[in-house]
């Protein structure tokens, strides 16, 4: 079953921008993650957060999880050209894989 | 240390024939897990594998798939008589293993495309 969903499904901002994405999830997790996917290439792992943690930050990038709304964010700030790619939220469902929402295709524009 | 290496990069196949996928995780990895990200999609599970078992292949296809993780050598993902519903990316990851499912390093997939 797929457990994340992204919202919105595509978004195209200025250069200098703050992105936002939203992923929301059905079941209960142990920790929720974000990836990075340029065309073409494989996923880059971005940020990991677990399910006891509300926040977590790395350089430009600001992740929220309300576990309560079952929903998280990706913040992105002043975005670059180089930030355009798709980017997902994957959730573990008590097993080891991950399940994977359809993505946020991100464009900056410069 | 490198990464998660696949080959080939691109893979083209006729109705029909046998497709084989290779993956090498990570030094020090011995969990590999299987996606397929078909175009504009998120990637699906397919089979994680740890050496010489298959642990979960709740994502596999029930007929024409297979997949091991030999004591020696790369992870094999194997699909019999391809279709053109096949045509896809195939990426492999690979984990430590220990713990929640934590990081999975990713590798570059292979791109499969049934003529």
């Amino acid at each position: 079953s797929q457990q994340g969903e992204e919202d919105p499904q595509a978004l195209s901002i200025q250069e200098g921008e703050n992105a936002t994405m939203n992923c929301s999830y059905k079941t209960s997790i142990n920790n929720l993650q974000w990836y990075r996917q340029n065309s073409g290439r494989g996923l880059v792992h971005l940020i990991l957060i677990r399910s006891n943690e509300r926040e977590k930050h790395s350089g430009r990038l600001r992740v929220t999880l309300d576990t309560s709304k079952k929903s998280s964010s990706l913040l992105i700030t002043a975005s670059r050209a180089a930030d355009t790619a798709s980017y997902f939220c994957a959730t573990d469902e008590g097993a080891q894989k991950l399940v994977f929402g359809q993505g946020t295709r991100l464009t900056i524009n410069p | 240390n490198a990464g998660v290496m696949q080959n080939p990069r691109h893979l083209v196949r006729r109705r029909g024939q046998e497709a084989r996928l290779r993956c090498s995780p990570m030094k020090g990895h011995s969990h590999v897990y299987w996606y397929r990200q078909l175009p504009e999609e998120g990637l699906k599970f397919m089979v994680y594998l740890q050496k010489e078992n298959i642990i979960d292949e709740s994502g596999m296809p029930k007929e024409r798939f297979s997949a091991e993780f030999p004591k020696e050598g790369p992870s094999i993902l194997r699909i019999q008589q391809v279709v053109r519903g096949d045509s896809a990316a195939y990426f492999c990851a690979s984990s430590p293993g220990q713990g929640d499912v934590g990081e999975q390093f990713f590798g570059p997939g292979t791109r499969l495309t049934v003529l």
